[in-house]
């Protein structure tokens, strides 16, 4: 079975800090997609990033990073220099090799909280 | 172009009502897919469709029906609202096949007293 485990509930920093959410992934495929999506306040979704199974390499993309690592399963996103629009909930998604629906499998996110 | 559109975007029902919530996109994408949100939850699936005509149960599908008649529209219905549903809806969509990221309309908040 997929799963998406997201064990920060909730993050506190103060601006400037660098933050790193945990995200942790089980799935039977060896062909699968990790996602990271944004929920600021306003409430819409947002989408980050797209990550293969084939691709470790880690991606930087302004103050955001990722570092996807097959051995502990895991794909845990870093936050540098934070500031109070990073305040957000964030969720980590999975998506199924099943090629048809392409489901995502959501964690429970994690609330971040960026004080200045 | 508007991307992925919900309406209503909040709603209050008495327990037994029913109601349609609607989402639209204008993207000419395949598939869509209704999800609901929950404090502590995630995000789960409750319905999707492939493409017109097509539907398709997802994680939490009970006492909701869904609706594909036209390819840029995705219905969710509630044939009898009951507290249990209160939550924020999403809707979302992606091109087809292959592992695209969905894109996400604004949400519905419902509620259900």
């Amino acid at each position: 079975a997929q799963k998406v485990t997201q064990a920060q509930t909730e993050i506190s920093v103060v601006e400037k800090e660098d933050v790193t959410l945990d995200c942790v992934y089980e799935t039977r495929d060896t062909t699968y997609y990790l996602f990271w999506y944004k929920q600021p306040p306003s409430g819409e979704l947002v989408f980050l990033i797209r990550r293969n199974s084939f691709d470790e390499q880690n991606e930087i993309s302004g103050r955001y990073s990722w570092n996807f690592q097959k051995s502990t399963s895991s794909f845990n996103f870093t936050i540098t220099a934070s500031q109070v629009v990073d305040s957000a909930v964030y969720f980590c998604a999975l998506s199924e090799a099943i090629i048809e629906t392409d489901k995502l499998i959501f964690g429970t996110g994690t609330r971040l909280q960026v004080f200045p | 172009n508007a991307g992925v559109t919900q309406t209503p975007k909040f709603r209050v029902l008495k327990t037994g009502q029913s109601m349609t919530l609607l989402c639209a996109q204008d993207m000419n994408h395949e598939y869509m897919y209704w999800y609901r949100q929950d404090p502590g939850m995630g995000l789960r699936l409750i319905h999707y469709s492939v493409g017109e005509g097509t539907t398709a149960k997802g994680e939490v599908p009970d006492g909701y029906n869904v609706s594909r008649l036209k390819k840029q529209n995705f219905l969710l219905g509630l044939e009898s609202a009951a507290p249990s549903q209160t939550s924020v809806y999403f809707c979302a969509s992606r091109p087809g096949q292959g592992f695209n990221e969905q894109y996400f309309g604004p949400g519905t908040r419902l509620t259900v007293t």
